[in-house]
């Protein structure tokens, strides 16, 4: 099973602030990487799939990188809405599977 | 626009089953796969099943196969999560999502607000 790690499990930062959030697989996952948000009593939301491409209503703050075993989602210059909990997830494609990382929370410094 | 609504869950006693409906709406139904994804209080993602988009083939998470089953319902736009032998490990709120694109089995594109299941004696 592969495994995703997320870091840091939680970042600081003000709005304003460039963030840069890290998810690590155990094994190639190549493009097949996913990033949500997560606010307080709501259900996740996609941001980013394929490790690159933003999904529809995703600001363009937000932007994905990555391929192989290291990921990166960077948000340019922090919102007040953007502090939530950021979820990876990876697809396996046969058969498939499904993994989430643990999740970075990002939180007003 | 795309609605997703869960219903069912509630309290049960372990080795109780439950079984999860979540009604789509405000897209073509048998176009998607769908997947349910569950998160168990103040914990992170775990997924837990899909289904494709014409109900042939399901896949799930080890934490539940033999136990969980997903199935679809065209004539009715509804998925669902049939859940046997309960644990309170299988404690959580339970989304379902359709997936991104109609192209396999994707990402969870769009969620629903979901619905907890809480597995006590």
């Amino acid at each position: 099973e592969i495994v995703l790690t997320q870091s840091p499990a939680t970042l600081s930062l003000s709005p304003g602030e460039r963030a840069t959030l890290s998810c690590r697989a155990s094994q190639s996952v190549s493009s097949y990487l996913a990033w949500y948000q997560q606010r307080p009593g709501q259900a996740p939301r996609l941001l980013i799939y394929d490790a690159s491409n933003r999904a529809t209503g995703t600001p363009a703050r937000f932007s994905g990188s990555g391929s192989g075993t290291d990921f990166t989602l960077t948000i340019s210059s922090l919102e007040p809405e953007d502090f939530a909990v950021y979820y990876c997830q990876q697809r396996s494609n046969w058969p498939p599977r499904y993994t989430f990382g643990q999740g970075t929370k990002l939180e007003i410094k | 626009q795309v609605q997703l609504v869960e219903s069912g869950g509630g309290v049960v006693q372990p080795g109780r089953s439950l079984r999860l409906s979540c009604a789509a709406s405000g897209f073509v139904f048998i176009s998607y796969a769908m997947h349910w994804v569950r998160q168990a209080p103040g914990k992170g993602l775990e997924w837990v099943a899909v289904i494709s988009f014409d109900g042939n083939n399901e896949y799930y998470a080890d934490s539940v196969r033999g136990r969980f089953t997903i199935s679809r319902d065209s004539s009715r736009n509804t998925l669902y999560l049939q859940m046997n032998s309960l644990t309170t490990e299988d404690t959580a709120v339970y989304y379902c999502a359709r997936a991104l694109g109609k192209d396999g089995y994707s990402y969870g594109g769009f969620w629903g607000q979901g619905t907890l299941v809480a597995v006590s004696s």
